[in-house]
């Protein structure tokens, strides 16, 4: 079965500084792999995703995910943080079931920013 | 959220009451899913669907139900609420290929309290 990690549980950067946020899966195909975010309260927001090709992808929000299937990481980065991106972020991996759409995720990295 | 519709976004229900979450989507993906996201825990997947009439459960389907009879809607019914299903939950729906827009896209959620 598909598994998904994000190591840190709460990261705080300042404004300004750049932002990496961990995620590695266990998946025994080659995976979907997505990141969320989400403001308290709120619904998730779809940032980025990869399926296939190549193995850097852009995002919205100035954020991209660099897929290394060596290490079975997708990690997420911003090379400058505003202080609006405090927010939780969750990564997921879509396995085979409902064409890869039916998502487990991993338990989530809460991100503080100081001013 | 584009297009993912969520009633109602409050509820609370006594022990033993029965209830539906409504869920709709007016961008014709064929594939919809049920989410629950406790503290710490992420989300996790209850049931999805894949068209109108097919429906599978996910990793925690236990006490919950659900149809699909149209490709717009994907109800969750639970039939005698428990206070273990005091959760936030969530609908998602996405269509097949690898395009930007295609997603998993979420509703805003509903957030139900059994006591």
């Amino acid at each position: 079965a598909q598994s998904v990690t994000q190591p840190d549980i709460h990261i705080t950067v300042s404004e300004g500084a750049s932002l990496e946020l961990r995620c590695n899966y266990s998946y025994g195909a080659t995976p979907y792999l997505f990141w969320y975010v989400q403001s308290p309260g709120q619904g998730l927001q779809l940032l980025l995703k990869y399926f296939s090709g190549d193995t850097l992808v852009q995002g919205i929000k100035g954020f991209e995910a660099e897929f290394k299937r060596s290490q079975s990481s997708f990690n997420l980065r911003k090379p400058s943080v505003h202080w609006s991106d405090a927010a939780e972020y969750f990564c997921a991996v879509g396995a085979l079931r409902a064409g890869r759409r039916a998502l487990t995720f991993g338990s989530g990295t809460r991100l503080q920013v100081q001013p | 959220n584009a297009g993912v519709t969520q009633t109602p976004k409050f509820q609370v229900l006594k022990t033993g009451q029965s209830m539906t979450l409504q869920c709709a989507q007016d961008m014709n993906h064929e594939y919809m899913s049920w989410y629950r996201q406790d503290p710490g825990m992420g989300l996790r997947l209850i049931h999805y669907s894949v068209g109108a009439g097919i429906t599978d459960q996910g990793e925690v389907p236990n006490g919950y139900n659900v149809s699909r009879s149209t490709t717009e809607d994907f109800p969750l019914r639970l039939l005698s609420a428990a206070p273990s299903q005091t959760s936030v939950y969530f609908c998602a729906s996405s269509t097949a290929g690898q395009g930007p827009s295609n997603g998993p896209y979420f509703g805003s959620g509903t957030r139900l309290t059994v006591v």
